[in-house]
């Protein structure tokens, strides 16, 4: 069974900080993906990691994966209040479906 | 990226009825996946529906109380039959989009008392 593994749950970080998430999977699989989640919204697609060493980029977020580690991670640069948010990561289970971690529901703080 | 959307929005429904929940994407996909989000939670897949077959259904999760439809490429309907308050949820659709992500519809926020 795949399972998929976020931390922290929880975050507070002030506004201006760094941090990190991270989400690490029990079994091989080559595509990772990252969503963001507003309360009461549905899922927003941040990003989609396909190979052992992408990164990508967007605004203050970025994604890596390593396949080898079966680990990714979410990097927050200089957080800012907008991004107040649940991020989820998922894997790809099956070809199709996804196996989704449990969330970090993340809170910026002035 | 594909356009989904989500009929009802919301619904409160009384134990014991049943509520079908209806997704149209703008675009033919393939596959169509049907998730529960219960309160504070995360997402768990009930169900694959492919056109032209039966739905396979995850563990935990059986036709008679989550019967899927789908009778073309763009649509798809799942039923939350004889319901109780542990079906309150969001039930969310999503499609497998071309550019390797999946897309999600904006979802049906299901309260049953």
């Amino acid at each position: 069974e795949l399972k998929v593994e976020q931390n922290p749950l929880f975050l507070s970080m002030q506004e201006g900080k760094n941090y990190t998430i991270y989400c690490n999977y029990s079994t091989t699989s080559d595509r990772l993906y990252w969503y963001r989640q507003d309360p009461g919204k549905s899922l927003e697609s941040l990003f989609v990691l396909l190979s052992n060493g992408a990164v990508k980029q967007e605004g203050r977020l970025m994604a890596s994966l390593d396949t080898k580690a079966r680990l990714s991670t979410l990097h927050i640069t200089a957080a800012v209040h907008d991004l107040s948010a649940t991020y989820f990561c998922a894997v790809d289970m099956t070809g199709y479906a996804l196996n989704f971690g449990k969330g970090t529901s993340l809170l910026v703080t002035p | 990226s594909a356009v989904i959307s989500q009929k009802p929005s919301r619904d409160i429904c009384q134990r014991g009825t049943s509520l079908t929940i209806q997704c149209q994407v703008d675009s033919q996909v393939t596959m169509m996946f049907w998730y529960r989000q219960q309160p504070g939670q995360s997402l768990t897949l009930i169900a694959t529906a492919n056109q032209g077959s039966e739905a396979t259904y995850e563990s935990g999760f059986v036709i008679d109380k989550f019967p899927i439809s789908r009778p073309n490429l763009t649509f798809s309907t799942l039923t939350v039959s004889n319901m109780s308050p542990e079906d309150s949820s969001i039930y969310l659709c999503s499609v497998d989009g071309n550019t390797d992500t999946q897309y999600f519809g904006p979802g049906t926020r299901l309260t049953v008392l």
